[in-house]
C-alpha cells in the first residue's frame, strides 16, 4: 500500500471556510505535487515543491496555498472555500533523480464539496 | 491544454480479451508513464518508457512509444475484471520530473 497518506477522504464544507487539505508520506521523497481532478477526470497540476522550503505554482491556477516546512508534509490550505474549488484534491511524491524510476506515488485523494 | 490524449476515451470488453489505449503528446519528452485509478482513487504507477526506449513489458501489460509519432500504447493481454479502471498516460518533459496527464480512458471488464 502506497506510504502517502492524504486526510480528509471527504470534506463538505461551507463557502468563506477556510480548509487544510493534509498529505504526508514516509517515503523521504523530497518532491511533491498537488494535482486537481476535475468529474471529467484531467489531472491538473496546482502546486509542486522540490524539498524544504520550496514551493511553486503548477501549470493550472489555484486560489490554494502549500507549504513545506517538513520533507515528510506538504498540505494545502484555502483561505476562503468557494463552490468553484469542489474537486478532487491528489498529492504525489517522487524521488530526486538519479534513480532508474520516477514514478509518483499518489495519496487516496480528498474529496472536497463547498456548499 | 492537455499534453496527452488518450483514445479511447472508454472502452469495455470481455474477460479474457486483450485491452489496448493510445496516448498522444505534443512536445518532447524525457519519459512516459502509465497510471491505474480505480474509482476516483488515487493514481497507481504502473509503468514508465524513456524516451530512448521503444517497448517495455511488465507482467500482462506491454507498452511501446514511438517518439517521431508522438503517441504511446498500453496493452493489457488477458484481461481480468478487476483490471477495470481508467488508465492514464502522464509525460516528463524533463527538467525536474513534473508529469501532465492526459485526459484517461476508462476500462470495463465484463465477465
Amino acid at each position: 500500500e502506497a506510504d502517502i497518506y492524504q486526510t480528509p477522504r471527504y470534506l463538505v464544507i461551507g463557502t468563506g471556510k477556510k480548509i487544510t487539505l493534509e498529505c504526508s508520506q514516509t517515503m523521504g521523497h523530497d518532491k511533491m505535487y498537488w494535482y486537481q481532478q476535475d468529474p471529467g477526470m484531467e489531472l491538473h497540476l496546482i502546486h509542486y515543491s522540490y524539498g524544504v522550503n520550496s514551493t511553486e505554482k503548477g501549470d493550472l491556477s489555484s486560489e490554494s496555498t502549500v507549504s513545506r516546512i517538513r520533507t515528510e508534509h506538504f498540505p494545502l490550505t484555502l483561505e476562503s472555500a468557494r463552490p468553484s474549488h469542489t474537486s478532487q484534491y491528489l498529492c504525489a511524491s517522487s524521488e530526486w533523480g538519479g534513480r532508474a524510476n520516477y514514478g509518483y506515488t499518489f495519496g487516496s485523494g480528498t474529496r472536497l464539496t463547498v456548499v | 491544454s492537455q499534453q496527452g490524449e488518450e483514445d479511447p476515451q472508454a472502452l469495455s470488453i470481455q474477460e479474457g480479451e486483450n485491452a489496448t489505449m493510445n496516448c498522444s503528446y505534443k512536445t518532447s519528452i524525457n519519459n512516459l508513464q502509465w497510471y491505474r485509478q480505480n474509482s476516483g482513487r488515487g493514481l497507481v504507477h504502473l509503468i514508465l518508457i524513456r524516451s530512448n526506449e521503444r517497448e517495455k513489458h511488465s507482467g500482462r501489460l506491454r507498452v511501446t512509444l514511438d517518439t517521431s509519432k508522438k503517441s504511446s500504447s498500453l496493452l493489457i493481454t488477458a484481461s481480468r475484471a478487476a483490471d477495470t479502471a481508467s488508465y492514464f498516460c502522464a509525460t516528463d518533459k524533463g527538467g525536474g520530473n513534473k508529469l501532465t496527464f492526459g485526459t484517461g480512458t476508462q476500462l470495463k471488464v465484463e465477465l
